[in-house]
């Protein structure tokens, strides 16, 4: 089965601090995906990369940056942490390609509170 | 706009209680339909995969369709151990992105 795996399941921050959250997966899947997860407003993709060093913004990318330097791993960055960064991060992987859908597998999570 | 809307928002079911989930979605050319679920503080658990309507696939007491227009997460007989969070989410033909419902979160009582 595929791993993906979050460094930090919760982190307790001050604003202003800058923030990095680690994700590595093990089964060589080309794309991942950072995620952040709010009561009422699902799951709104941060970022998303397809191959090292690449990276296109998603739905929400204002605040954040990544860095994917290795194929097996991709990091969420907060440059500055706010108080409206307080929410829980999924990072998740895929295969690139294929005939059909691929499946997004998950990471356990970073519970981010930001104070 | 791609789109994917999950109702009920919540549900409480008693043990042994069959329902089902819908999840509508509005999407240009689908590529595969995804059901998860999550249970609190935890990451999402792929369920099933969905490609075209018509499509059903089956695990332990959950079994899902697809239409040209939703999906339903049919719960049969449930158990406590049940109750989590479900999650559709949908993938659009020519694009990498998933588009994800809000979930219904779902109660079982013993």
């Amino acid at each position: 089965d595929v791993k993906v795996t979050q460094s930090s399941r919760y982190l307790v921050k001050r604003t202003g601090e800058k923030v990095f959250l680690e994700c590595v997966q093990d089964m060589d899947h080309e794309n991942m995906f950072w995620y952040r997860q709010d009561p009422g407003l699902g799951l709104r993709l941060i970022y998303f990369s397809y191959d090292v060093k690449m990276k296109e913004k998603g739905d929400i990318p204002e605040g954040y940056s990544v860095s994917r330097e290795k194929k097996e791993r991709f990091s969420l960055i907060l440059e500055s942490a706010s108080t409206n960064q307080t929410s829980m991060y999924l990072c998740a992987s895929s295969l690139l390609g294929g005939s059909g859908a691929n499946v997004l597998t998950f990471g356990a999570g970073s519970r981010l509170t930001v104070l | 706009e791609d789109q994917v809307t999950q109702s009920p928002e919540a549900l409480r079911l008693q043990e042994g209680e069959s329902s089902s989930l819908n999840c509508s979605y509005t999407v240009s050319g689908l590529r595969g339909l995804f059901w998860y679920r999550q249970d609190p503080g935890k990451g999402p658990e792929f369920l099933f995969t969905l490609y075209s309507a018509g499509e059903e696939k089956e695990k332990e007491r959950l079994k899902a369709t697809l239409t040209k227009k939703e999906s339903f997460l049919h719960i049969t007989a449930p158990k406590p151990e049940d109750s989590a969070t479900y999650l559709c989410a949908v993938q659009a033909e020519g694009t990498y992105k998933y588009i994800f419902g809000t979930g219904t979160r779902l109660k079982v009582l013993a």
